[in-house]
């Protein structure tokens, strides 16, 4: 059964480092989505995407955010200069039509 | 403002027990719900969804919810739980549905399985 993927599972970083977490979503899927799961907090929405630009995209997504597809398979989300805050679980979502499936996540530490 | 509620934080059940996890939503028309399950340290699993038709609506690994409109509810039920079951259970709704609309999540249902 197809999955979405992400990697890397883990990634700790120090405070004002650029990260990039990466997703593979499913192959056939057209709508690309970020949200983020700050521990012991409910999941939120971040950013959605299709036909190469956002869709739609929450207050949490400021400019110190970004997302792309740089080539025909993987989708990444790009935080600029990470922030204490920013340490949270990240999960990618891709859709066909009216479905979204979750991929395992991106546990992001900022020390 | 459109908002997801689980009344219930955190619900222990014994293995067998029948079990139902509540779910309420805030949106003037029937949004497009859904029930995701986390076990700890994994993604989130798509255990159901309701877009229109039968309010009863069945799942994977033999859960089933039942949205009524008149009490904008979606609960999830189970009749016997295993031991497997315990995770993390999230109520979910796409507001205004197109295909790249947002889903608003619930804070989740944590459910533990007695022995």
């Amino acid at each position: 059964e197809p999955e979405v993927t992400q990697t890397p599972s883990h990634q700790v970083t120090q405070m004002g480092q650029e990260v990039i977490l990466r997703c593979v979503p499913i192959s056939n899927h057209l709508y690309f989505y970020w949200y983020r799961q700050i521990l012991g907090q409910k999941v939120e929405f971040l950013v959605s995407f299709y036909n190469n630009e956002i869709s739609e995209k929450s207050e949490i997504f400021d400019d110190q955010f970004s997302v792309e597809r740089p080539d025909g398979s993987n989708f990444t989300l790009k935080i600029r200069s990470t922030k204490l805050e920013d340490s949270a679980m990240y999960f990618c979502a891709s859709s066909a039509v009216d479905t979204q499936y979750f991929g395992p996540g991106t546990r992001l530490t900022v020390l | 403002a459109q908002s997801v509620t689980q009344p219930d934080i955190h619900i222990t059940v014994s293995e067998g027990a029948s079990l139902e996890l509540r779910c309420n939503y805030s949106y003037g028309a029937t949004p497009y719900l859904f029930w995701y399950v986390q076990s700890p340290g994994q993604g989130l699993q798509l255990l159901l969804k309701y877009f229109s038709g039968d309010t009863l609506v069945q799942g994977i690994k033999g859960f089933e919810a039942e949205f009524k409109r008149s009490q904008s509810s979606f609960n999830l039920r189970k009749p016997s739980v295993h031991w497997s079951d315990a995770a993390e259970y999230f109520c979910a709704v796409v507001p205004g549905y197109s295909s790249a609309s947002k889903i608003i999540f619930g804070s989740g249902t944590r459910l533990s399985i007695r022995p």
